[in-house]
């Protein structure tokens, strides 16, 4: 199985920052991969697929990058909505493989 | 608007089986384009894959739980359903159902809210 890490698992930060959040494969996954937005008690919520198209309805400060084994996600002007967990998900091969989530707190 | 919600005991005792169903609303599971899924979140943890089904029938399952997962589907219910036997304390988790794309990004596009299912005697 692709194994799928993330960093850092935990930051601070404030309104308006700009934040990466980076994920890494334990293989070349092309750009079969996606990220999701998790807030406590919700579903996770597809942001970016094949690493950087943005899911309809999703902002746009909401970007993707990266292929290979190496991607980020960046969000350009942090707002309150925006505090969550997010996480990485290859879909290149199977099983599918999440990374194990990248926390988002207010400082 | 697709909608899927998430049914089933929220309590299964030690070595039973554990079985939750998925109802999907405002679309036709056998109109195909979509793999029909379940992934779980263990408390305070990350996201795991468990398995999907097309609506033929077809099956991809994680290997760690292969043998003891079973994913189905009734397309005249427009429901699919998850069977999980001998289930352990390590089983307590959030049971999601999720619908990802065949084709473009076979990506987690919607989701229902979660279930609970607590193993304990």
């Amino acid at each position: 199985a692709i194994r799928m890490t993330q960093s850092p698992s935990s930051f601070s930060a404030s309104t308006g920052d700009r934040v990466t959040i980076t994920c890494r494969a334990s293989q070349g996954i092309s750009s079969y991969l996606a990220w999701y937005q998790q807030k406590p008690g919700k579903a996770p919520k597809l942001l970016i697929y094949a690493a950087s198209t943005l899911q309809s309805g999703v902002p746009s400060r909401f970007s993707g990058s990266g292929s290979g084994t190496d991607f980020t996600l960046t969000i350009s002007c942090l707002q309150s909505e925006d505090f969550a967990t997010y996480y990485c998900q290859q879909y290149y091969s199977y099983p599918r493989t999440f990374g194990p989530g990248t926390k988002v707190d207010i400082k | 608007q697709v909608q899927l919600q998430e049914s089933g005991p929220g309590l299964v005792k030690p070595s039973q089986t554990l079985s939750l169903t998925c109802t999907v609303s405002g679309g036709s599971i056998s109109s195909g384009g979509y793999y029909w899924s379940w992934i779980r979140q263990h408390p305070g943890k990350g996201l795991e894959w468990i398995g999907y089904i097309y609506y033929s029938g077809s099956t991809y399952y994680n290997p760690s739980l292969k043998s003891r997962v079973t994913i189905s589907v009734d397309t005249s219910k427009n429901q699919f359903s998850l069977k999980l036997s001998s289930v352990t304390a390590a089983d307590t988790a959030v049971y999601y159902c999720a619908r990802a794309r065949v084709v473009i990004a076979a990506v987690f596009d919607y989701w229902g809210q979660g279930t609970l299912v607590t193993v304990s005697s």
